[in-house]
This record gives C-alpha cells, sequence and structure tokens, in this order.
C-alpha cells in the first residue's frame, strides 16, 4: 500500500506568515492528491484537488502544487481562521489513503 | 444543492453491528460513487471503502475486510454502512463523501460509540 507522510505534524505560525505543509507518497501518484481542512468538531472541507487546483470558494491564498511523490500546501498569508488541521489524501487507485495531519496554529 | 444527510448517533455493545445511512439530494445518484470515512476521538480521518451508486462495485480497506458492508438504494438515493463485530475502537465519527476528485461534498458525521 503507498503510504502518505506529512510533515510536520503540528506547526505555529504568526498572523500573515507564509506556511507550507508537505506530503510525500511512498510511490508516485501522478497528481491524484487532495488537501482538506477540518477546524475542530467540523466536517472536513476539500481545499485542493489534482495536487494543484483550487475548490471553488476556497480562498486564493490556498494553493497546492508537486506531482508524483512529493506535494505541497501552501497558505500564502496566514488567517486567524486557518486554524485547523489539515489532511493530505492520495485518490490514485481503488485505496484511498490520507496522511497522519498537520495541526496549525496561531502563534 | 448536493446534501449528504447522514441518520443519528448510536450507541452499540461489543459484538453488535451497527447501519449507518446516507440520504444523497441535489445531483444524480447514481453518477458519483460514495466513500465512507472514519475518525476515532482525537485522531485522523481513515478510509474505509468505496461503492458505485451506479452499479454496486466495492472496495474496502483491507483492515475492515469481512467486517463491513456499503450497500446502496438507488430508489432513495441512499448509501449505507454496516460494521460488524463491533469493538471498542471502532467508536468514531462516521462520515459519507460523494467521490468526485477529491470529496467535495460530505455528510455531518454520525457518531457510534462501541461501549459495554
Amino acid at each position: 500500500d503507498i503510504q502518505m507522510t506529512q510533515s510536520p505534524s503540528s506547526l505555529s505560525a504568526s498572523v500573515g506568515d507564509r506556511v507550507t505543509i508537505t506530503c510525500r507518497a511512498s510511490q508516485g501518484i501522478s497528481n491524484y492528491l487532495a488537501w482538506y481542512q477540518q477546524k475542530p468538531g467540523k466536517v472536513p472541507k476539500l481545499l485542493i484537488y489534482a495536487a494543484s487546483t483550487l475548490q471553488s470558494g476556497v480562498p486564493s491564498r490556498f494553493s497546492g502544487s508537486g506531482s508524483g511523490t512529493d506535494f505541497t500546501l501552501t497558505i500564502s498569508s496566514l488567517q486567524p481562521e486557518d486554524v485547523a488541521t489539515y489532511y493530505c489524501q492520495k485518490y490514485n487507485s481503488a485505496l484511498i489513503t490520507f496522511g497522519q495531519g498537520t495541526r496549525l496554529e496561531i502563534k | 444543492q448536493v446534501q449528504l444527510v447522514q441518520s443519528g448517533a448510536e450507541v452499540k455493545k461489543p459484538g453488535a453491528s451497527v447501519k449507518v445511512s446516507c440520504k444523497a439530494s441535489g445531483y444524480t445518484f447514481t453518477s458519483y460513487g460514495i466513500s465512507w470515512v472514519r475518525q476515532a476521538p482525537g485522531q485522523g480521518l481513515e478510509w474505509m471503502g468505496w461503492i458505485s451508486a451506479y452499479n454496486g462495485n466495492t472496495n474496502y480497506a483491507q483492515k475492515l475486510q469481512g467486517r463491513v458492508t456499503m450497500t446502496t438504494d438507488t430508489s432513495t438515493s441512499t448509501a449505507y454502512m454496516e460494521l460488524r463485530s463491533l469493538r471498542s475502537d471502532d467508536t468514531a465519527v462516521y462520515y459519507c463523501a460523494r467521490d468526485s476528485s477529491g470529496y467535495s461534498d460530505w455528510g455531518q458525521g454520525t457518531l457510534v460509540t462501541v461501549s459495554s
């Protein structure tokens, strides 16, 4: 099975900072990679699909990049409402896998 | 608009079974698959499996093979997830999600508590 490893597992940043979260696949998955945001007690929300396509309605400060095995989610200017846990997900085959999550806090 | 409405919270004893429903509206049900994802308290997201609403084909996570069954009723646009031989570590919020490029639409979640 393909494993998805996110880093860091948690991070703290200041409002206005540029934040980058990394997701690495144990084998190549082309661009079959999605990113989700989950706020405490809430349902996960799709941010990015196909590695770099912004889901409708998602603020443009979120962006995704990568292909193959290495992917990044970037928040260009961190806002207080971005406090959440972020998950990557690979969907290149019938077996779906999520990363373990990255908890993002405001410093 | 797309809506996925799940059944209510359940409390079950170890060894019992639970069946969670997910009623879809706002789109052509048979045009998309439904995936099920669960989240144990304080833990991450765990993919459980997928069912085609078109033909009923399924794929299940290996760790749940033999204990989980996913079905659909196209007459009511409802998907079901049944988990058997429940254990305490099956305590979680269970979500259904519409399978597009990524999961753009999710149910509200169903808390299943397994406790003696």
